[in-house]
């Protein structure tokens, strides 16, 4: 296992479809999270696992955004009806919650285009 | 809402000068503060994690400070490498006791040759 993956890298979509992300995390971690980056800006907390588990989900985190780990181990993150506003860099993240270093591994992130 | 500062937002230094960043974020309900470096097209890498009032961490030529009490990091660059261009992250974890961490807008270096 080499790191967190992510696919699609890049999505450009029409306003009002629906797009599915997924994230594969790396395999002996538990935790796993998701955030958004628009320009300018740094990464915003969105949602996150312990395994299937959803724990959290922030208030960016509006209806049209659903996201499920079904098994505990990938996770999708889908957008329904989407916006111009959405565009934005997707990440993902994991961390084993028993460790010390408290570190999260980033995947490199899908880029979403809504036009 | 909480706050996590970075400054400045964007720096261009000559290939050997040093230079540092400064985070700011909440002095209260500290847990950790971590340091990331960001490529364009690569995925976030991990630099450090300080949970230590009085903090200090190095890794080759560059190295932090934390400072709990009044709630700043810096992060410094000694001798500036083109290879050390790059979006710099600090991101603040309060003792929510789930690694939620809150991200400044980051500080983009450009070194140039």
């Amino acid at each position: 296992d080499t790191g967190v993956s992510q696919d699609p890298r890049h999505k450009i979509t029409k306003r009002g479809q629906n797009v599915t992300f997924r994230c594969d995390p790396i395999s002996e971690h538990n935790r796993l999270y998701w955030y958004r980056q628009t320009l300018g800006q740094g990464p915003e907390f969105l949602t996150y696992f312990q395994n299937e588990a959803q724990l959290e989900k922030s208030r960016l985190l509006s209806d049209r955004f659903s996201a499920e780990r079904p098994k505990g181990s990938f996770s999708t993150l889908e957008i329904q009806r989407t916006e111009q506003g959405d565009s934005a860099m997707y990440l993902c993240a994991s961390s084993q919650v028993l460790s010390l270093q408290l570190e999260q591994f980033f995947g490199p992130g899908t880029r979403l285009t809504v036009l | 809402i909480l706050n996590v500062e970075q400054s400045p937002q964007s720096l261009h230094v000559q290939e050997g000068d040093s230079t540092n960043f400064t985070c700011s974020f909440p002095s209260s309900n500290f847990y950790a503060l971590h340091w990331y470096r960001w490529e364009t097209a690569k995925s976030p890498e991990a630099l450090f994690v300080m949970t230590l009032n009085g903090d200090e961490k190095k890794k080759g030529r560059i190295s932090a400070t934390l400072n709990t009490k009044e709630g700043y990091s810096y992060l410094y660059i000694k001798g500036s490498q083109p290879e050390d261009s790059a979006t710099y992250l600090c991101a603040f974890m309060g003792s929510g006791g789930y690694q939620k961490v809150t991200f400044g807008i980051g500080t983009k270096l450009q070194v140039i040759p």
